[in-house]
């Protein structure tokens, strides 16, 4: 069956521009996450939904982040008026179920601000 | 100092060898996960680990939970293992026992 997507895979955005990156989870998957991986480091949290609900946006960097997902599917993070260290690749993973299940992850967008 | 540690931070050998990544955290997980990274690709999920040791294939993974180490090793290595190999842990209690924290990865370059 078809895995974790997202698209774009590499986007680029200049300054100041508005973003929006997409996450289609594998059908079924209750949870979703968002993780942010900066050159050369591993990924770090962003936020989680149950279905629909955002139960954790702890790890979002700033208010210019904003992440969706309104029918508890598929799900949109978006990065308003972006910043340089903004530049980085952006995970999505699903899973079953939120404690034991195993996390799929998506390809990743490589977002670069210049 | 980071809850996930990893060790080398690079590793080079060359085809054949016998390789094993480290990781130690400093947190009570519930699971830890070995994921592999290659360039420009997304992660697959190699082993999630509770206790013991787990095999697939040329891959093993081990934890020793009281020392709050694991190791992962590959046997009989093979260029297409390069790759970035990142460590993960869940916390076992609290409120954020779903998210997952990252080591900053291993980066392994086998050579034919």
């Amino acid at each position: 069956g078809a895995g974790v997507s997202q698209s774009p895979r590499y986007k680029v955005a200049k300054r100041g521009q508005d973003v929006a990156l997409r996450c289609d989870p594998i059908s079924g998957h209750v949870s979703l996450f968002w993780y942010q991986q900066a050159l050369g480091q591993g990924p770090e949290f962003l936020t989680y939904f149950q279905n629909e609900a955002q139960l954790d946006k702890s790890g979002l960097p700033s208010d210019r982040f904003f992440a969706e997902r309104p029918e508890g599917s598929v799900s949109t993070l978006k990065i308003q008026r972006t910043q340089q260290e903004d530049s980085a690749v952006y995970l999505c993973a699903s899973s079953i179920g939120p404690h034991n299940s195993e996390q799929y992850f998506g390809p990743g967008t490589r977002l670069t601000v210049t | 100092k980071n809850e996930v540690e990893q060790s080398p931070q690079n590793l080079t050998a060359q085809e054949g060898e016998f390789i094993t990544i480290n990781c130690s955290y400093s947190v009570g997980i519930s699971a830890l996960h070995w994921l592999q990274q290659h360039p420009g690709g997304g992660i697959v999920s190699l082993f999630m680990l509770s206790s013991g040791k787990k095999k697939h294939g040329r891959l093993i993974a081990t934890i020793n939970i009281q020392e709050k180490h694991s190791s992962l090793h590959i046997t009989a290595s093979h260029p297409r293992d390069s790759a970035v190999y990142i460590c993960a842990v869940k916390r076992r209690s609290g409120g954020s026992n779903y998210k997952l924290t990252f080591g900053k990865g291993t980066l392994l370059t086998v050579n034919p």
